[in-house]
């Protein structure tokens, strides 16, 4: 099976800019997690979603969305851009989540802003 | 809330030592517990998990973590430390229904010593 892929693996915005980031998860699976990593924060959950609908949702500001398709990818928004935005946006799928699912990561959406 | 600390946001071991990285919990029900390794510029990726059943769990790359209920830690460990083992790792913990999310700890950066 493919991994889950995240697109881009890096971008450069500056602020007050939006960007768009996107995830394709593992075949078969219906529920995708996004987590901001950052030095300082650790990781920290943005949201879930399955079967497109948002299940869970993390403490970030209304900056902050996403969405998912009827194929299950995903992707996350952020608009209006802050310095503090620059992070590693992780992406992991699970089959239905929730319980014992184990998630399986992407590589990451690095995301600078200047 | 549930809620992970991991003891040590550093550790350094000789090239053949004991891994010892600290685990606790803290949640009204017995969760589900993992174990994660995130190498540099890669997503994390999954060491073992704890759902049920046996206390002692072993994961990949020789890695093993024992539930401890009246303690409510998952202590990971491996008997000898290999220089490839130098990573990040993170104990994560997840509630029973769909609903909950899975919360990681800050994270543990393991350094091995030649």
């Amino acid at each position: 099976k493919a991994g889950v892929t995240q697109t881009p693996r890096y971008l450069i915005k500056t602020r007050g800019q939006q960007v768009t980031l996107s995830c394709s998860p593992i075949s078969g699976h219906r529920s995708v997690s996004w987590y901001q990593q950052t030095p300082g924060q650790g990781l920290q959950f943005l949201f879930e979603y399955f079967s497109e609908t948002q299940r869970n949702k993390g403490n970030f500001p209304g900056r902050f969305s996403g969405r998912q398709f009827s194929n299950s990818r995903s992707e996350m928004n952020v608009s209006t851009l802050e310095l503090g935005d620059s992070a590693l946006y992780l992406c992991a799928s699970s089959e239905t989540g929730g319980g014992a699912n184990v998630l399986t990561f992407g590589a990451g959406s690095r995301l600078t802003v200047l | 809330a549930q809620s992970v600390t991991q003891l040590g946001s550093h550790v350094s071991v000789s090239e053949g030592a004991l891994v010892l990285l600290r685990c606790n919990y803290s949640s009204s029900v017995p969760p589900y517990l993992f174990w994660y390794v995130q190498y540099p510029n890669q997503g994390l990726q999954l060491l073992l998990k704890y759902t049920t059943g046996a206390t002692l769990v072993k994961g990949i790359n020789g890695f093993e973590a024992e539930f401890k209920k009246s303690e409510t830690s998952f202590h990971l460990t491996k008997p000898s430390a290999h220089m490839s083992d130098a990573a990040e790792y993170f104990c994560a913990v997840r509630g029973e229904t769909s609903y909950d999310k899975v919360i990681f700890g800050p994270g543990t950066s393991l350094s091995v010593i030649p």
